[in-house]
Parts: C-alpha cells; structure tokens; sequence
C-alpha cells in the first residue's frame, strides 16, 4: 500500500487554468505539507497542515490555496497557472508528536505549465 | 545563502568505493535528515541523527553531526550502481516549527 500517495503524477496544462493535485496519507500521521521542487532540485517548503488546521503558510503567491478536508488530505488548488509554477510539487506527511521522526514523501506530481 | 549547503554538488566514483556528502547549515536545529531520490521520484528517508547525537550507523550508512560546526556528513560505504540518486540533507529547527529545510543536494553517480 502507498503510504502516501499524489494524483495526478503528471499534469501539462495552459497558462491561465485553475489546476488541483491531490494527496492522501494512510498512516496516520497528524501533518502533512507541500513542498515544491524547482528546475535546480531546490525543495521549498509550501504549506504545512497539523490535524486540519494550517500551521506553515511560506511567501507563497494566493493563487496556491491549500485545503484539508481530513488529517489524511491536503490538496493543493492552484487559480490563474503561470510558467513559473512550472516545478514538481512533492506532498508529505509526518508525525509531530512526539518530534524527531522523517517525513514521508508521495512520488510527486511534475506540473508543466505551457 | 540558503540553509543546508552540501557539497560536492556532483560526485562520481567506482562501484565498491566510498562516498561522503556533507552538509553545513546555519540555525540552532533539533535534528538532521538526509535524504535521497532517485532520478523522477520522490524523496525517501535515509536516517536521522538528534541534536544530542554525534554518529549514527544504517547499514552501510554512517552519519556524523558537528552542532559547534553546524556540519553534518553523510558516508556510504562499499557503493553499488543502485546508489545512484540524488542526496539531500534537510534539517527540522529548534523555532522552525514543523518544517524541513533542505540543502541543494549531491547528486552521486556510482560508476559499475
């Protein structure tokens, strides 16, 4: 079973479109994050989300509007796409209580913005 | 400069060879992780090493963490073709909160 898991893996779509990348966690884990990963391999921290409620919210343009419906959810909605989103949006999820456990990444979704 | 600079940034050795990666960082940190992806997929953790912790072993994995020189290393012993990935260390802070930062990575090349 895929502990944590990313739809779509890949999208390519036009300037100017409302997209949204989803991510589930099946184990149990009470935080969950988006990180994007740039052209360089540099990953950045997104948004951070503990047992729903958002705890990280980093300099990040208001088009990308995270949601958590549960604590195993955390969607990621992007309005109005710009080449420069143009990245891999990695999701994943850690236990913050007690502290000092790794994160659990899903595979990524490559977002190609044309 | 950003937190968590590794270097080398490219390293390229014979199978059965050793491979050290370090990292520095700049903030006061709560633990150090490193990393590794393979080329199209997502990261996966390799090991994690406390504050109060100075060496830990995985395997053929041996990590060491400096905290007076905010450097951390990364060893991988005997190294096979499969090692091949990129390796990034990522720190959680003392005040971060919830967050990993990562450095830029060393992308290792294990030549057969």
């Amino acid at each position: 079973d895929t502990a944590v898991s990313q739809t779509p893996k890949y999208l390519v779509t036009q300037m100017g479109n409302d997209k949204s990348i989803k991510c589930e966690q099946n184990l149990g884990h009470d935080t969950m994050y988006w990180y994007k990963q740039d052209s360089k391999k540099f990953l950045k921290i997104m948004f951070s989300y503990n047992n729903k409620e958002l705890i990280i919210n980093e300099t990040v343009p208001n088009r990308f509007s995270p949601k958590s419906p549960d604590k195993a959810h955390l969607n990621l909605h992007i309005n109005s796409l710009e080449l420069g989103d143009s990245a891999v949006y990695f999701c994943a999820s850690s236990q913050l209580r007690p502290p000092g456990y790794g994160y659990t990444f899903g595979s990524g979704t490559r977002l190609t913005v044309v | 400069s950003q937190q968590g600079e590794e270097d080398p940034q490219a390293l390229s050795i014979q199978e059965g060879e050793n491979a050290t990666m370090n990292c520095s960082y700049k903030t006061s940190i709560n633990n150090l992780q490193w990393y590794r992806q393979n080329s199209g997929r997502g990261l996966v953790h390799l090991i994690l090493i406390r504050s109060n912790e100075r060496e830990k072993h995985s395997g053929r994995l041996r990590v060491t963490l400096d905290t007076s020189k905010k450097s951390s290393s990364l060893l991988i012993t005997a190294s096979r073709a499969a090692d091949t990935a990129s390796y990034f260390c990522a720190t959680e802070g003392e005040t971060s909160g919830s967050r990993l930062t990562f450095g830029e990575g060393t992308q290792l090349t294990v030549n057969p």
